[in-house]
């Protein structure tokens, strides 16, 4: 079975631009969740979506969205883009039920802003 | 909130045991989990334990947990070269929907030397 897949792998964007990443979730999985990775902040919880519906939400600003998609694809856009928004973005996937709890990470976009 | 912590940096020579630490706050039933991560790639759930139990064993890996403390060790028996990475300790914070929101430490850098 395919793993967590994110595209595109690295994105160079330049202060002001927007930006759209993907992530298929592992088959079957309907719940994905993203997450910043920064040096300085570490992992941070940006956002999660169940069957095309934000089900809870980080403490980010309105600029980072994200939705679902009826395959449970997601996409996540950054609008206005800062340079802090550098970081490599994870995306993981989990089943329902009694292992929802367990996420799957995809390999990440790496995200530098100029 | 919720806070996970960890030493950052630990050393140590192939064939002998790690010993990674972390301390988490939740004081609710949680799952408590290591994730591995090496170089330019995602995270790798290595195994995961829930707040009610002691210890978790999984091949060369070892999870303890010390509820009273809230404290948490990962202990990787005959370290190889191939383990060298860093590992996330993280808990599941509650919210709607189940246990999909999860909060990591700063990670602890394992470097292992001949």
């Amino acid at each position: 079975k395919a793993g967590v897949t994110q595209t595109p792998r690295y994105l160079i964007k330049t202060r002001g631009q927007q930006v759209t990443l993907s992530c298929s979730p592992i088959s079957g999985h309907r719940s994905v969740s993203w997450y910043q990775q920064t040096p300085g902040q570490g992992l941070q919880f940006l956002f999660e979506y169940f069957s095309e519906t934000q089900r809870n939400k980080g403490n980010f600003p309105g600029r980072f969205s994200g939705r679902q998609f009826s395959n449970s694809r997601s996409e996540m856009n950054v609008s206005t883009l800062e340079l802090g928004d550098s970081a490599l973005y994870l995306c993981a996937s989990s089943l329902e039920g009694d292992r929802a709890h367990i996420q799957y990470f995809g390999a990440g976009t790496r995200l530098s802003v100029l | 909130g919720e806070d996970v912590e960890q030493s950052l940096f630990l050393s140590v020579r192939e064939g002998d045991s790690s010993v990674i630490n972390c301390t988490y706050t939740d004081s609710s039933s949680t799952y408590l989990y290591w994730y591995k991560q090496e170089p330019g790639a995602g995270l790798q759930l290595l195994t995961y334990i829930f707040s009610n139990m002691d210890m978790k064993q999984d091949q060369r890996l070892t999870v303890l947990l010390n509820k009273k403390d809230k404290h948490l060790s990962l202990r990787i028996a005959d370290t190889q070269t191939g383990d060298s990475a860093i590992y996330f300790c993280a808990e599941s914070e509650a919210i709607s929907g189940g246990y999909n929101k999860l909060i990591f430490g700063a990670g602890t850098r394992l470097a292992v030397h001949p």
